[in-house]
């Protein structure tokens, strides 16, 4: 099974709402990362937030960690046409040597 | 100038056939990845190199053969090819594995 699974699998909203995803995991991690990859493009790294962090800003994303929940959730404010794109989150898993990818979140931002 | 570049970007080719992708990262990194993406989206690491050598090899039909000459390179070669493998592959590369990953722009394999 995944480390890291999405939800929404697909998310659509309206221009200059937020839009929030979130990411689960399994076992433990050194950090979280979430990842943007436009539509026949390579993914682009977003942000990255450490284990023991609970909590990341940069530009208009916010990224929380909850260890505990083993969770991690993506706020994008005030979305853009140009934020339409798959997000992922990726993470390390303790101890192994591989970055992890979940399903990703298909986020559309309607005009 | 292109961090991470991979070719060719589209192959279609038939089955049976044996096929090269190349991966070039001009980033100095010493570690580098294929990732497999299929049709769902789901993004499923193959290889992780460091350094030249093999780290992970995540349980690929040896059909599939990485070889990494160099830090800056690692190709990735494909003997008879099948229907299941079309996906599009993605080169990677990071200073470690831990941190954040530089992907280059994909190759759409079709195999008909």
């Amino acid at each position: 099974s995944q480390q890291g699974e999405e939800d929404p699998q697909a998310l659509s909203i309206q221009e200059g709402e937020n839009a929030t995803m979130n990411c689960s995991y399994k076992t433990s991690i050194n950090n979280l990362q979430w990842y943007r990859q436009n539509s026949g493009r390579g993914l682009v790294h977003l942000i990255l937030i450490r284990s023991n962090e609970r909590e990341k800003h940069s530009g208009r994303l916010r990224v929380t960690l909850d260890t505990s929940k083993k969770s991690s959730s993506l706020l994008i404010t005030a979305s853009r046409a140009a934020d339409t794109a798959s997000y992922f989150c990726a993470t390390d898993i303790g101890g192994a040597q591989k970055l992890v990818f979940g399903q990703g979140t298909r986020l559309t931002i309607n005009p | 100038d292109t961090a991470v570049s991979q070719t060719p970007k589209y192959l279609v080719t038939q089955m049976g056939n044996d096929k090269s992708i190349k991966c070039e990262q001009n980033l100095g990194h010493d570690t580098m990845y294929w990732y497999k993406q299929d049709s769902k989206k789901f993004l499923k690491i193959m290889f992780s190199y460091n350094n030249k050598e093999l780290i992970i090899n995540e349980t690929v039909p040896n059909r599939f053969s990485p070889k990494s000459p160099d830090k800056a390179h690692l190709n990735l070669h494909i003997n008879s090819l099948e229907l299941g493998d079309s996906a599009v592959y993605f080169c990677a590369s990071g200073v470690a594995i831990h941190t954040e990953a530089f992907f280059g722009q994909g190759t759409r394999l079709t195999v008909v």
